[in-house]
């Protein structure tokens, strides 16, 4: 597609449940990064898949979230047994293997965590 | 691993005053730099990066860069804001050895005022 496309883009749940949050890179890009933008925090990187290295899952906050890449191109951030602190913007971004640091962004999911 | 901080969370400017926004990293080895910035409800796109060569580094809309090594910085400048600035800056950082995630400061919210 033309950009990177996130779903939903919003998401109401409650304390406890599972959730899915689906990003759809730029085709062709080898690089894909999940980030959490909560307000006063920044963007706090969670989890960086790089073609078929093993991903750099250094950013994830706890057990409860893990994150998929299938095929090398869609992937699937879950977070299981959400909390309130969850609640934030999860942002997914991609890049070239020809210029890596150029991240184009989706718009995120807003997660809330009720 | 690297870190990033960004000096002010919240600056406010009168059209035409000078900007300059600071960034420190902390890292041992050499990186790459950049500023992003998210505009009110649009994605974060690139401003402007810095990889090697002139460690003064021109981006788009008259912003500007300087990295300078022995403190550690890239703070980001224009000399005469408009209120079109009004948005979130963020600086980012990665190492330049392997396959390195790209490191966000908290941000710093600028808004403008006409």
């Amino acid at each position: 597609g033309a950009g990177v496309s996130q779903s939903p883009s919003n998401k109401v749940t409650e304390k406890g449940k599972d959730v899915e949050l689906r990003c759809d890179p730029i085709s062709g890009h080898t690089a894909l990064y999940w980030y959490r933008q909560s307000l006063g925090q920044g963007l706090e990187f969670l989890i960086y898949f790089q073609g078929n290295s093993a991903p750099d899952k250094s950013g994830l906050p706890s057990d409860r979230f893990s994150a998929e890449r299938t095929g090398g191109s869609v992937s699937t951030l879950t977070i299981q047994r959400t909390q309130q602190e969850d609640s934030a913007v999860y942002l997914c971004a991609s890049s070239s293997l020809a210029s890596v640091e150029k991240l184009f962004f989706g718009s995120g999911t807003q997660l809330s965590v009720l | 691993a690297q870190s990033v901080s960004q000096h002010n969370h919240h600056v406010i400017l009168s059209e035409a005053a000078s900007l300059e926004l600071g960034c420190n990293y902390s890292y041992g080895g050499t990186v790459n730099l950049f500023w992003y910035v998210q505009y009110p409800g649009q994605h974060l796109q690139l401003l402007l990066k810095y990889f090697s060569g002139d460690p003064l580094v021109k981006g788009i809309k008259g912003f500007e860069a300087e990295f300078i090594k022995s403190k550690f910085s890239f703070n980001l400048r224009k000399p005469s804001v408009q209120w079109s600035d009004t948005a979130e800056y963020f600086c980012a950082v990665n190492a330049k050895t392997g396959y390195s995630t790209l490191t966000f400061g908290k941000g710093t919210m600028l808004l403008v005022s006409p």
